[in-house]
């Protein structure tokens, strides 16, 4: 079955720096690629999303790139603001599968 | 619009007793629902999904069970207690291939 990755498990960036939260998946038949921040006390939510007819997307601040040769996808946060201080979880199914999870990013901020 | 409810928000049970969660979506009919539990600093582990009422699929073996009385309402129970039920539990309804999650219970089992 499906297994994913995620690294690292924890990223302490500078305030105004980037960040990347880069997952890794074994089933070359996944198709749909979503991220998930979750603040404290809360469940997550979905902040971005890839499907593998597409290489790249962005929105706003925040982007995901996927290489299916490689089959790896990454999340990519610019200009890193306080807010941003969640921890990030990435995902991967095939189309009406299950979400598989990765293990979840600590992503802090330093002022 | 969809939503989901989750509830209580926060709950502290002894050792031994019951446990009674419980989720409803508003919105949308026929949803597919899930419950997840997190441990402490720990990632998502899926316990139960349904895809109907009655409809019931177990991911990991353990002290909980999980039932659907209605369409739009999914339960997730415990006879007894034990310590290692403590955690953030998660109910989360898919639409197509996103998922919504809902606020989460945090339960402490003393």
């Amino acid at each position: 079955g499906e297994n994913v990755e995620q690294h690292p498990s924890t990223l302490s960036v500078q305030e105004g720096d980037s960040a990347v939260i880069k997952c890794t998946y074994s089933d070359s038949a996944s198709n749909y690629f979503p991220w998930y921040k979750q603040e404290l006390g809360k469940g997550p939510q979905l902040i971005i999303d890839i499907r593998s007819n597409v290489g790249e997307k962005k929105d706003q601040r925040i982007a995901v790139t996927l290489n299916k040769t490689a089959k790896h996808f990454s999340l990519h946060i610019t200009e890193t603001q306080p807010e941003d201080s969640a921890v990030y979880f990435c995902a991967a199914s095939k189309s009406n599968y299950q979400l598989i999870w990765g293990a979840g990013t600590k992503l802090i901020i330093k002022p | 619009s969809q939503t989901i409810h989750q509830w209580p928000a926060t709950l502290v049970q002894p050792v031994g007793s019951p446990l009674s969660l419980e989720c409803t979506v508003e919105g949308t009919s026929n949803p597919n629902l899930y419950w997840y539990r997190q441990a402490a600093g720990r990632g998502l582990q899926l316990l139960f999904y349904s895809v109907g009422i009655g409809q019931i699929s177990s991911e990991v073996p353990q002290n909980l069970s999980a039932s659907r009385p209605q369409d739009r309402q999914f339960i997730l129970s415990s006879k007894k207690l034990l310590l290692s039920d403590s955690g953030f539990y998660l109910c989360a309804w898919r639409a197509g291939t996103g998922y919504t999650f809902g606020s989460g219970t945090r339960l402490t089992v003393v």
